[in-house]
């Protein structure tokens, strides 16, 4: 079956520009988390949903950022007046449920770039 | 608070010979210990988890881990490393006390496997 989508793969703005990076995730997830990967290093949590609960927006580096989810659809992560200390790969992923025991399945990721 | 290390940037071997990549964690609660694997240019693919019963997990592509609760460790294990292992491996932990839904991911640990 489709795995988690993300969009675009790749996206070039400048410095003081808005964004909004895509994520479909697997049909039937509850869960849905965005990890944020700078160059060299590991994955750092950004935000996590689960269906209609509010999500746990701990991992938000900034007022600048924010997400939303539809349902249990398709996510979307915004970055406003980007800075160039937020280029990274932006990676999506889902689980099925949000138990604590669940494999989470990612998405390729969407590189942004911010000059 | 949970926290992962790995302290091996880069782990080299020759194909045919065994590996490990090496993780300790930290936690309050209960752990659930996994290892995700990263392709050059593909998402991250999960191998495999530890969340309750024998020490030693058996995952994809013939890797092993064990979990030691006295060392709090959980290193990633292969008998005979194939180049095609070449990859980047996380660690990453959840626990189930008070850690809400986040997985805190380590740095990462490049495999590099020589023919």
């Amino acid at each position: 079956g489709a795995g988690v989508s993300q969009s675009p793969s790749n996206k070039v703005t400048e410095k003081g520009k808005d964004v909004e990076l895509r994520c479909d995730p697997i049909s039937g997830h509850t869960a849905l988390y965005w990890y944020r990967q700078r160059l060299g290093q590991g994955l750092e949590f950004l935000i996590y949903f689960q269906g209609n609960s509010a999500p746990d927006k701990s991992g938000l580096p900034s007022d600048r950022f924010s997400a939303e989810r539809t349902g249990e659809s398709v996510s979307t992560l915004t970055i406003q007046r980007t800075q160039q200390e937020d280029s990274a790969v932006y990676l999506c992923a889902s689980s099925p449920t949000s138990s604590h025991r669940e494999t989470q399945y990612f998405g390729p990721g969407t590189r942004l770039l911010v000059l | 608070a949970q926290s992962v290390a790995q302290p091996e940037d880069q782990v080299n071997v020759a194909e045919g010979n065994p590996l490990t990549v090496k993780c300790t964690y930290s936690v309050s609660g209960n752990p659930y210990l996994f290892w995700y694997v990263q392709y050059p240019n593909r998402g991250l693919q999960f191998l495999l988890k530890y969340i309750t019963g024998d020490n030693l997990v058996k995952g994809s592509y013939g890797f092993e881990a064990e979990f030691n609760k006295s060392q709090t460790s959980f290193h990633l294990k292969k008998p005979s490393a194939l180049v095609s292992d070449s990859a980047l491996y996380f660690c990453a932990v959840r626990d189930n006390n008070g850690g809400g839904f986040k997985t805190i991911f380590g740095a990462g640990t490049r495999l590099f496997v020589k023919a």
